[in-house]
C-alpha cells in the first residue's frame, strides 16, 4: 500500500523555467511533509518542509504547496538550474512529526534541468 | 555543526555471510537514529529507529537487526545475508519532534 505517491518518474525542464514536482498521499493522519533531494551515491538532503496547518512555505527558489482537501503537495523550483538535476523525494509523517522518524517516502522523481 | 558518518560506501557479500554496517553522529547528543533502505526502483523504507541507547524499534520483519551500543553509534547487522537484502542502506539522525532527518551518504550492499 503506497501511502505517498509520486506519479511522475521523471521531469525534464529548461534552465530558467519553473519545475513543478507533485506528490499525492492517502493517509489523512499525515500532518508534516518534507521534500528531499538526492544525488547519485549520496544520501538524501533535506530541502523544505510544511506543516498541515499551512498551505505554503517558501525558501529561496523553493516553494512547497499543500492542498489538504486533495491530499496533494507540490514543490516549485523557480528558476530551475542545471545543479537542481537530481532525484526528488517527498515524505510524510503522522501526528508528532518526525519524533520517531517514521517518514513515509514516495518513489522519487528524477528532475533533469537542461542548460 | 552536526555530521553523520556511514561506512563502508560499497559492499559485496556472498549469500549466507554476516553483515555489519556502522553509523556515527558527531556534534549532537541524544539524537534519534534510523536505518532506512532503498531497494531498486523504490522509495525509502524505514527499517529501525532508536530514541536512546539500547532502545531499538523495528518497523518491518526482516533478516536484519540493529543495535545502539553508544549514544551516537548505530549498527545494522545480519547473521546470514539473503539475496533480497541487496539495496542502498541509509543511516539518519534527527533531533525529534518536527525536525527533518539528516542522512548519511549510504552503503550500497550487493549480495551475490
Amino acid at each position: 500500500d503506497q501511502q505517498v505517491k509520486q506519479n511522475s518518474p521523471s521531469l525534464s525542464v529548461q534552465e530558467g523555467r519553473i519545475s513543478i514536482l507533485n506528490c499525492d498521499y492517502t493517509n489523512s493522519m499525515f500532518d508534516y511533509f518534507l521534500w528531499y533531494k538526492k544525488y547519485p551515491a549520496e544520501g538524501p538532503t533535506f530541502l523544505i518542509s510544511i506543516s498541515s496547518i499551512k498551505d505554503k512555505n517558501e525558501d529561496g527558489r523553493f516553494t512547497v504547496f499543500l492542498n489538504k482537501s486533495a491530499k496533494h503537495l507540490s514543490l516549485h523550483i523557480v528558476p530551475s538550474q542545471p545543479g537542481d538535476s537530481a532525484v526528488y523525494f517527498c515524505a510524510a509523517s503522522g501526528a508528532g512529526g518526525t519524533s520517531y522518524g517514521k517518514l513515509t517516502f514516495g518513489q522519487g522523481t528524477i528532475l533533469t534541468v537542461h542548460p | 555543526s552536526q555530521t553523520i558518518h556511514q561506512w563502508p560506501a560499497t559492499l559485496v557479500q556472498p549469500v549466507g555471510s554476516p553483515l555489519s554496517l556502522e553509523c556515527t553522529v558527531e556534534g549532537t547528543s541524544n539524537p534519534n537514529l534510523y536505518w532506512y533502505r532503498q531497494a531498486a526502483g523504490r522509495g525509502l523504507q524505514l527499517l529501525f529507529y532508536s530514541v536512546g541507547i539500547g532502545q531499538i524499534s523495528s518497523e518491518v520483519p526482516q533478516n536484519l537487526s540493529a543495535s545502539r551500543p553508544q549514544d551516537r553509534q548505530f549498527i545494522l547487522s545480519s547473521k546470514k545475508l539473503l539475496l533480497s537484502d541487496s539495496g542502498f542502506y541509509l543511516c539518519a539522525w534527527s533531533k525529534g519532534g518536527n525536525s527533518p532527518l539528516h542522512f548519511g551518504n549510504g552503503t550500497r550492499l550487493t549480495v551475490t
